[in-house]
C-alpha cells in the first residue's frame, strides 16, 4: 500500500459524458501528479500540482482539467469523453528527501472505460 | 518519438534464467529511476541511479547507469515467477517525469 488513494477504482461511461477522478496523496506530500496509461501510449504525464498550484503540464488535452484543493487532495476532470480516453489513470504523490531525489508513490489507479 | 526507449518490449523466460532489459535515450539525465508495475496496480519504485557508471543491487536485481548518463540496464539473476511484471524506466527532466515504453516480463514456473 503506497498510501495514495484513488476513487473510483472502475468507471464505465458513455461518449460525450464528463467524469471526475479523485486522488488523496500520502500524508504530508504536497505534490500530486496525474498520468494516463494506455496500451499504445504507455504511461503519459498529464499534469502536476504542488501545494494547490499547477506546477507542470504534460500531454493533457483541453477537455481535461485538474485542481488541487487546500486539503491537498486532487481531482481530474475529463469532459466530452471519447472512446480513445479509455485508459488507466494514475495519481502519484511525491516527496523529495533532504539531499535526495524526488520519489513518486503511485495510487492503484482508476480504470476508465468509455463506451 | 519516445524520450526513453526500452528493449525488449516483451520477454518470456523460464524460472531460473537470467535476463537484461535496457533503457536508452539520446538525452543526458541527472538521474534515472526503475519501477515495476503489476497488473491492476500502480508502478512501484525499485531504485534511483544518479552517477554515471553507478551500479546498484537490490537482491537479485542489478541496475546500472551508463557512463554518459543516457542509458541504463536492469539485470535479473535467476528470475522467479514473482518477478513477473512491467518494468519501466523514468527520468526527471526537472519539471516532469518521462516514462519509458516498458518491458513486460513473464517468468514461467
Amino acid at each position: 500500500d503506497s498510501g495514495v488513494t484513488q476513487t473510483p477504482k472502475h468507471l464505465i461511461t458513455a461518449t460525450g459524458q464528463r467524469v471526475t477522478l479523485r486522488c488523496s496523496p500520502r500524508s504530508g506530500d504536497l505534490s500530486v501528479y496525474w498520468y494516463q496509461q494506455s496500451l499504445d501510449q504507455g504511461l503519459q504525464f498529464l499534469i502536476q500540482y504542488y501545494n494547490g498550484e499547477e506546477r507542470a503540464k504534460g500531454n493533457i488535452l483541453e477537455r481535461f482539467s485538474a485542481q488541487q484543493f487546500p486539503d491537498l487532495h486532487s481531482e481530474l476532470n475529463l469532459s466530452s469523453l471519447e472512446l480513445g480516453d479509455s485508459a488507466l489513470y494514475f495519481c502519484a504523490s511525491s516527496v523529495t528527501p533532504r539531499g535526495g531525489h524526488e520519489t513518486q508513490y503511485f495510487g492503484p489507479g482508476t480504470r476508465l472505460l468509455v463506451l | 518519438t519516445q524520450l526513453l526507449e526500452q528493449s525488449p518490449q516483451f520477454l518470456s523466460i523460464q524460472e531460473g534464467e537470467n535476463l537484461t532489459v535496457y533503457c536508452n535515450s539520446s538525452s543526458v539525465f541527472s538521474s534515472l529511476q526503475w519501477y515495476r508495475q503489476e497488473p491492476g496496480e500502480g508502478p512501484v519504485l525499485l531504485v534511483t541511479v544518479v552517477t554515471g557508471g553507478e551500479v546498484k543491487k537490490l537482491k537479485r536485481l542489478t541496475f546500472q547507469f551508463g557512463d554518459a548518463r543516457k542509458d541504463s540496464s536492469l539485470h535479473i539473476t535467476a528470475a522467479q515467477p514473482g518477478d513477473t511484471g512491467l518494468y519501466l524506466c523514468a527520468a526527471n527532466t526537472g519539471n516532469q517525469f518521462y516514462f519509458g515504453t516498458g518491458t513486460s516480463l513473464t517468468v514461467i514456473p
